[in-house]
């Protein structure tokens, strides 16, 4: 069974613009969240879908926001942005009735 | 709230030595427990997990025991290997199962 895969793994982005991350999950797996991962915050929640509905949401402000797709599929859009957003996205799935979650190889942004 | 604190890093260790990672957690109720390995350049993999007290997860000669007297859940290996060097992390997950809390992570570097 294949992993959770992220698109893309790398990019370069200057502050202002805007980004788009897409994540796949685990075939079956109905739940995803994201992280973000940064050598001084570590690795910090930033939402979870289940269904198509966020159940939770991290403490980020409203320039990240996300979406599923009926097929479970994810993405994260990170508007406006600013230098601090340059970071390691972290996509994670789950069956959603387990406390598993398995994570994705990561997109590496970074905003010049 | 939540919060895990596991032991700062870098751990050096010479092949075959016995590993220790300390880890607590501050949690309402008894949250299942993870330790996830990040190797350089990549996601995160689940290494074991816990799901009530006195648990032991286990895999690849890791172990750790959910010990909820002392809120710890300290990571074991008795023999490391050069291919163990990563960065290990302890997380609990929120009591809706919906977003991990994770500890600053350990650097593990073992030499040959």
């Amino acid at each position: 069974k294949a992993g959770v895969t992220q698109t893309p793994r790398y990019l370069i982005k200057t502050r202002g613009q805007q980004v788009t991350l897409s994540c796949s999950p685990i075939s079956g797996h109905r739940s995803v969240s994201w992280y973000q991962q940064t050598p001084g915050q570590g690795l910090q929640f930033l939402f979870e879908y289940f269904s198509e509905t966020q159940r939770n949401k991290g403490n980020f402000p409203g320039r990240f926001s996300g979406r599923q797709f009926s097929n479970s599929r994810s993405e994260m859009n990170v508007s406006t942005l600013e230098l601090g957003d340059s970071a390691l996205y972290l996509c994670a799935s789950s069956l959603g009735d387990d406390v598993a979650w398995f994570f994705g190889p990561g997109t590496r942004l970074t905003v010049l | 709230g939540n919060s895990v604190t596991q032991m700062e890093g870098p751990v050096t260790l010479s092949e075959e030595a016995f590993l220790t990672i300390n880890c607590t957690y501050t949690a309402t109720g008894y949250p299942s427990l993870f330790w996830y390995v990040q190797y350089p350049g990549e996601g995160l993999q689940l290494l074991l997990k816990a799901t009530k007290a006195d648990d032991k997860g286990s895999n690849k000669g890791f172990e750790a025991t959910y010990r909820k007297e002392t809120t710890s859940f300290h990571l074991e290996k008795g023999s490391v290997q050069v291919s163990d060097s990563a960065v290990y992390f302890c997380a609990l997950i929120n009591q809706a199962g919906t977003a991990l809390i994770f500890g600053k992570g350990t650097t593990l570097s073992v030499s040959s």
